[in-house]
């Protein structure tokens, strides 16, 4: 089962931050917070991770509390083309187990 | 440079026949792994090959399902005697080595198959 917990829908503004939310309370302190994002008909897209620091690369940010039991993705100006079911997961890096699980995801709508 | 490539992308098969779906990874990438994905439903892990052995196969459903990856390369999922209840989007990723920077797995754009 997933370890993690996000809405099932989202809407969003075009140009607007989108802020997507994940509750992950049981995570282990060697896993990290991973996000990934489907586009319609194709295969998830890697957008970010990190372990307890908040993260910026040119997609998006993640900000991770300080218990580390919960995350925010957040898209700072969102586009028509950001529509996506978007998944956190949570995983160890290089330890044992090397598979994702997926859970449900959120289905992020950018409305013009 | 060059994604995970997946091949068909589309098979289209009849109940009861053999199919055979293709993997090629990210060039370098010793990890490689194969999930399902059901309508409206995320990825489901499958299995995952570190070189060319299956590292962890407790995904596969059943034994009619079977990965190879000989070379350490390419890898192909191959389904026997196929039913209905496998259609679904094949999805292939692959990873970096241990101790080569991150192991993210990046994913290639999958396979649908369609069991009629």
């Amino acid at each position: 089962d997933a370890k993690t917990t996000q809405p099932p829908s989202m809407d969003c503004a075009e140009g607007r931050a989108a802020n997507l939310p994940c509750n992950h309370s049981t995570i282990s302190g060697n896993e990290y917070v991973y996000w990934y994002r489907q586009i319609h008909s194709q295969g998830p897209q890697y957008i970010i991770h990190g372990l307890k620091n908040n993260e910026t690369n040119e997609m998006a940010s993640l900000i991770i509390t300080e218990d580390r039991k919960s995350s925010t993705l957040i898209l700072p100006h969102a586009t028509l083309r950001d529509t996506a079911v978007y998944y956190c997961i949570v995983r160890p890096e290089y330890q044992g187990a090397q598979k994702l699980v997926f859970g449900q995801g959120t289905r992020l709508t950018i409305n013009p | 440079g060059a994604g995970v490539s997946q091949t068909p992308s589309n098979k289209v098969t009849e109940k009861g026949k053999y199919v055979e779906l293709r993997c090629d990874p990210i060039s370098g990438h010793t990890a490689l792994y194969w999930y399902r994905q059901s309508l409206g439903q995320g990825p489901e892990f499958l299995i995952y090959f570190q070189g060319t052995g299956a590292a962890d196969d407790s995904g596969l459903p059943n034994d009619r399902f079977f990965a190879v990856r000989p070379e350490g390369s390419v890898s192909t999922l191959k389904i026997q005697r196929t039913e209905r209840g496998d259609s679904a989007v094949y999805l292939c990723a692959s990873s970096r080595p241990p101790g080569q920077g991150t192991d993210t797995q990046y994913f290639g754009p999958g396979t649908r198959l369609t069991v009629l």
